[in-house]
């Protein structure tokens, strides 16, 4: 079974300020895990994703998150907040075995402040 | 281009009637999947084909139908429609094997009234 937590519902930082948004997951097996982006009235895109390659990921828009075992997390984090990352993110998990389901975090609304 | 395709985009409709939503992928994907998102924007997965068999079907009352005519159309049908099913539907499709992205569809918004 796999499940995902993500540390606060509503997270509001300054234009240019570092965004850490945070993610715990549990899983019986090895993770897969992903971070999508939703804007308003949108579709989810995926924003990066860790397959066990390498546990810095890189993705678009600036972000990337690190996969640490030892801590069950995979937070995302951007150097610089811009206003258009004003958005709901979703952190993600599926198994490396068996059908592929993707289990979802409550999602965390990020408010970039001017 | 549009990668993965839903319609209509809003459904408005009574408690009781019968709906339908569509879903198409052009991206040659063989897998796809239906996920619901509630009014809490919490994401969960209904339903998954992979090659037009269903492979995943969590817990969703049978009033749910999915079916896939091929690989690139997977359709969902709702009978006898509650208040309960308002939410946003979504549809994705993605590459067999594991840790492969899920392209997602815009989303259907369902309001039952």
């Amino acid at each position: 079974a796999q499940s995902v937590t993500q540390l606060g519902s509503h997270v509001s930082v300054s234009e240019g300020a570092l965004v850490l948004l945070r993610c715990n997951y549990s899983s019986s097996v090895p993770p897969y895990l992903f971070w999508y982006v939703q804007y308003p009235n949108q579709g989810l895109q995926l924003l990066l994703k860790y397959t066990s390659a390498a546990t810095l990921v890189k993705g678009i828009n600036g972000f990337e998150a690190e996969f640490k075992k030892s801590e069950t997390s995979f937070h995302l984090t951007k150097p610089s907040a811009h206003m258009s990352d004003a958005a709901e993110y979703f952190c993600a998990v599926s198994a490396n075995q068996g059908a592929q389901k993707l289990v979802f975090g409550q999602g965390t609304r990020l408010t970039i402040n001017p | 281009d549009t990668a993965v395709s839903q319609t209509p985009k809003y459904l408005v409709t009574q408690m009781g009637n019968d709906k339908s939503i569509k879903c198409e992928q052009n991206l040659g994907h063989d897998t796809m999947y239906w996920y619901k998102q509630d009014s809490k924007k919490f994401l969960k997965i209904m339903f998954s084909y992979n090659n037009k068999e269903l492979i995943i079907n969590e817990t969703v009352p049978n009033r749910f139908s999915p079916k896939s005519p091929d690989k690139a159309h997977l359709n969902l049908h709702i009978n006898s429609l509650e208040l309960g099913d308002s939410a946003v539907y979504f549809c994705a499709s993605s590459s067999s094997g594991s840790g492969e992205t899920q392209y997602f569809g815009p989303g259907t918004r369902l309001l039952v009234l």
